[in-house]
């Protein structure tokens, strides 16, 4: 079964408009975290945001938002005023405990493109 | 700081050869992951190392892939005889901790093309 679910394959807005991202995600722990990465065209895997399990304060990064629910599974990703240089594939990630360590799993990703 | 490096960043070979990707970790950083990129599985564990230990190699598609890591700062992911089927980009990373907190930070990659 598919831990990360991100609904979206793919997202085009024109350059200023937002970007919401949808994840959700299945896990039977209670302490877990979750993350972004994106992954520009150039092919790195950059870390963005974390949020953990016990911590559903909404916050704010710049132009980056996100809007975690655990009574929903949700840990959606906001980019506000979109710009070209945000178009890449983005990546949610849950982290869950396997045995004495934690394992990443990968959401499908969201390709996102801002056109000018 | 300098991030997680990888070795080559791309890779064209015939298949039946030997391929070696290389990586060194972030220092400071005690935990090790291969990851493989396709676009039909997405992005996959292969292997993690804790203190150069190899803890779950689970991910290993089969016995033609091995890794090692001789020391903390250095990882090899080999492929014997390489397949067609084996392209892909083959990610490096390395966090610090093994707790679910710690971010891994990726290196850019390894672009694999087995002819």
């Amino acid at each position: 079964a598919q831990k990360v679910t991100q609904a979206q394959t793919e997202i085009s807005v024109v350059e200023k408009e937002d970007v919401t991202l949808d994840c959700v995600y299945e896990t039977r722990d209670t302490t877990y975290y979750l993350f972004w990465y994106k992954q520009p065209p150039s092919g790195e895997l950059v870390f963005l945001i974390r949020r953990n399990s016990f911590d559903e304060q909404n916050e704010i990064s710049g132009r980056y938002s996100w809007n975690f629910q655990k009574s929903t599974s949700s840990f959606n990703f906001t980019i506000t005023a979109s710009q070209v240089v945000d178009s890449a594939v983005y990546f949610c990630a849950l982290s869950e405990a396997q045995g004495n360590d934690y394992k990443l799993s990968f959401g499908a990703g969201t390709t996102v493109t801002v056109r000018a | 700081d300098a991030g997680v490096i990888q070795s080559p960043r791309h890779e064209v070979t015939e298949m039946g050869q030997e391929v070696t990707l290389r990586c060194k970790p972030i220092s400071g950083h005690d935990y090790l992951f291969w990851y493989r990129q396709t676009m039909m599985r997405g992005l996959e564990l292969l292997i993690y190392f804790n203190n150069n230990v190899p803890i779950d190699d689970s991910g290993m598609p089969e016995d033609r892939f091995s890794a090692k890591m001789p020391n903390a700062s250095f990882s090899t992911l080999k492929i014997q005889p390489s397949e067609p089927r084996d392209s892909a980009v083959y990610f490096c990373a390395s966090s610090k901790g093994g707790y679910g907190n710690q971010p891994q930070h990726f290196g850019d990659g390894t672009r694999l093309s087995i002819l």
